[in-house]
This record gives structure tokens, C-alpha cells and sequence, in this order.
């Protein structure tokens, strides 16, 4: 199974700081990563796919990189309603595996 | 709209049987993959299977000597059994449309699932 490593676990962070999440996958994910939001008690969100790709109704500030094994996900000018836990996907190969997720707070 | 709605019994006994059903209103049922994603409390998430419009699946190999995923298309549902369930198990479990590359873009509200004596 390809292993998907998310740092750090938590990120303390305020209204409109730039935070940035990393995801790093135990081989080669070529550019087959998306990155979900989560809120309590809520079934996650798709916010990226394809490293880069916005959802529909995504807002700009969200942003994402990275190729091969490593992959970034940046909240530029963090707002209160960013405050969530956030995992990235491979979906390069079965089972699809998810990252252990960042808690943004 | 499309709604995933998802309902099962909500509190087991170790050994017995989990069974979820998600049922899918609006869009296209024969476009997409279908997946049952689980969520143990306060912990990440893991995908447990997929099953598309003609049956076809594909499961998360440690949970496959346990794990049953049907679809009736005529509903436009899919379906969840998993067996001899321990405290293991207990998760909220999401059912999910995914797309041919295997993202899931709409979700279920979840169902919170425990095993416990």
C-alpha cells in the first residue's frame, strides 16, 4: 500500500496567516493527490484534485503543488472558516490511501 | 442536487454483522464508482471498497475476507455488509461517489457505527 505522511498533525494558526500543509507519499503518486477539508461532526469536502485542480466553489486562496512523492497545501490569508482538518488522497493505485490529516486550529 | 442518504444499524455486538445501505438521488448512478470510506473517532480516514453500476468491485484487502459491497441499480443503491465486526470496526462510515480517477466528490452524512458488548 502506498503510506501517505501528513505534517505536522497540528497548526496553530490566525485569521489571515498563509499556513501550509505537507503530504508526503511512500513512492512515486506522478500528480494523482487531492487534498480534502473536513469539519466536526461533517464528511469531508473535496477541495484539489490533481495537485492543483480547484473544485468547483473553492475559493482562491487554496492552493496546492508538489509532483512524484511530496505535495504542499497552502491557505493563503486564513479565514475563520478554514479552521478544519485537512488529509490528501493518492489515488495512484489500490486501496486508496489517505493521509493521518492536520487539524488547523 | 445530488444527495447521498445512508442509513444501518448504529450499535453492534462483536461477531454480528455491519450493514449500511447509501442511496443516491439525482445525477447519473452508471457515470461513477461508488465507495464505502470509514472514520474511526478522532482519527483519520480509511477507504474500505468501491463498486460501480454493473457490479464490479474492488476492496481494501484487510477487510476483504469480511466485506460484502451489492448495488441494485434499479434503486440506485449501493450497499455495505462487513461480518463477525469486532471494537475494531467501530467508525463513522461514509458512503461516497467517486469519480473514474478515484476522487470522492459528494458524500454521505455518515453513520456512526459501535461495537460494543
Amino acid at each position: 500500500d502506498i503510506q501517505m505522511t501528513q505534517s505536522p498533525s497540528t497548526l496553530s494558526a490566525s485569521v489571515g496567516d498563509r499556513v501550509t500543509i505537507t503530504c508526503r507519499a511512500s513512492q512515486n503518486i506522478n500528480s494523482w493527490l487531492a487534498w480534502y477539508q473536513q469539519k466536526p461532526g461533517k464528511a469531508p469536502n473535496l477541495l484539489i484534485s490533481k495537485v492543483s485542480g480547484l473544485e468547483s466553489g473553492v475559493p482562491s486562496r487554496f492552493s496546492g503543488s508538489g509532483s512524484g512523492t511530496e505535495f504542499t497545501l497552502t491557505i493563503s490569508n486564513l479565514q475563520p472558516d478554514d479552521f478544519a482538518s485537512y488529509y490528501c488522497q493518492q489515488y495512484k493505485s489500490y486501496p486508496w490511501t489517505f493521509g493521518q490529516g492536520t487539524k488547523v486550529e | 442536487q445530488l444527495q447521498l442518504q445512508q442509513w444501518g444499524a448504529g450499535l453492534l455486538k462483536p461477531s454480528e454483522t455491519l450493514s449500511l445501505t447509501c442511496a443516491v438521488y439525482s445525477g447519473s448512478f452508471s457515470d461513477y464508482y461508488w465507495s464505502w470510506i470509514r472514520q474511526p473517532p478522532g482519527k483519520g480516514l480509511e477507504w474500505v471498497g468501491e463498486i460501480n453500476h454493473v457490479g464490479s468491485t474492488y476492496y481494501n484487502a484487510s477487510l476483504k475476507s469480511r466485506l460484502t459491497i451489492s448495488v441494485d441499480t434499479s434503486k440506485s443503491q449501493f450497499s455495505l455488509k462487513l461480518n463477525s465486526v469486532t471494537a475494531a470496526d467501530t467508525a463513522v462510515y461514509y458512503c461516497a461517489r467517486t469519480r473514474v480517477v478515484r476522487t470522492f466528490d459528494s458524500w454521505g452524512q455518515g453513520t456512526l457505527v459501535t461495537v460494543s458488548s
